[in-house]
């Protein structure tokens, strides 16, 4: 089955650059999307088609893909940012998410 | 502004059916070419996807999942739901509901969630 591979966590300065990573096989040829996860909070889009962003979400999130790793970035990161991030892609008709990487801005 | 809102028994017995029902509003659950997700949480762990229905009624589930997982919709109470069979303590989850959509088939709009829990 197919997987998608995440650091389980990645710590980040306030107004420092975060990078979070998912890895799959030929994921690039793939769309990825990007969910942000508050504690007791239901999954936020923060990005989608692999780089475009829903109304509402800040600039500083962005995403590109391409091989089998796509990346998510926080430029400038901010305290509010802190949270559990997913990746998601589709392998055929089959949803499939990263483990998760919990986001801690020190 | 389109709200998902799932509703269930928040405790179900070993062995038996899990059933919940995701309330659409804000738009017509026939229209457009949306699909509709449940999604699952087990406390402390991610997201797992369990499955879809299109509007056309096609469905897409969870190959770990498929011998036991329905999903149905119901378009005169813009409703879809779920019924996952035989479960067990591992089935014990928050489930979302989701809207899927576009090239991506992202999930743009959730539901807050609902517990549920498989006691023995």
């Amino acid at each position: 089955s197919y997987e998608l591979t995440q650091p389980p966590s990645v710590s980040v300065s306030p107004g420092q650059t975060a990078s979070i990573t998912c890895s799959g096989d030929k994921l690039g040829d793939k769309y990825a999307s990007w969910y942000q996860q508050k504690p007791g909070q239901s999954p936020v889009l923060v990005l989608y088609e692999d780089t475009k962003r829903p109304s509402g979400i800040p600039e500083r999130f962005s995403g590109s893909n391409s091989g089998s790793t796509a990346t998510l970035t926080i430029s400038g990161t901010q305290a509010v940012d802190e949270a559990d991030y997913y990746c998601q892609a589709w392998d055929s008709s089959t949803g499939v998410f990263g483990g998760g990487t919990k986001l801690t801005v020190l | 502004q389109v709200q998902l809102q799932e509703s269930g028994p928040g405790l179900v017995k070993a062995s038996q059916t899990l059933s919940l029902t995701c309330t659409v509003s804000g738009g017509s659950i026939s229209s457009g070419s949306y699909y509709w997700n449940w999604i699952r949480q087990p406390a402390g762990k991610g997201l797992e996807w369990v499955g879809r229905i299109y509007t056309s009624g096609s469905t897409n589930y969870n190959p770990s999942l498929k011998s036991r997982v329905t999903i149905s919709v119901d378009t005169s109470k813009n409703q879809f739901s779920l019924n996952l069979s035989s479960v067990t303590a591992a089935d014990t989850a928050v489930y979302y509901c989701a809207r899927g959509v576009g090239a991506a088939r992202h999930f743009d709009y959730w539901g807050q969630g609902t517990l549920v829990t498989v006691s023995s």
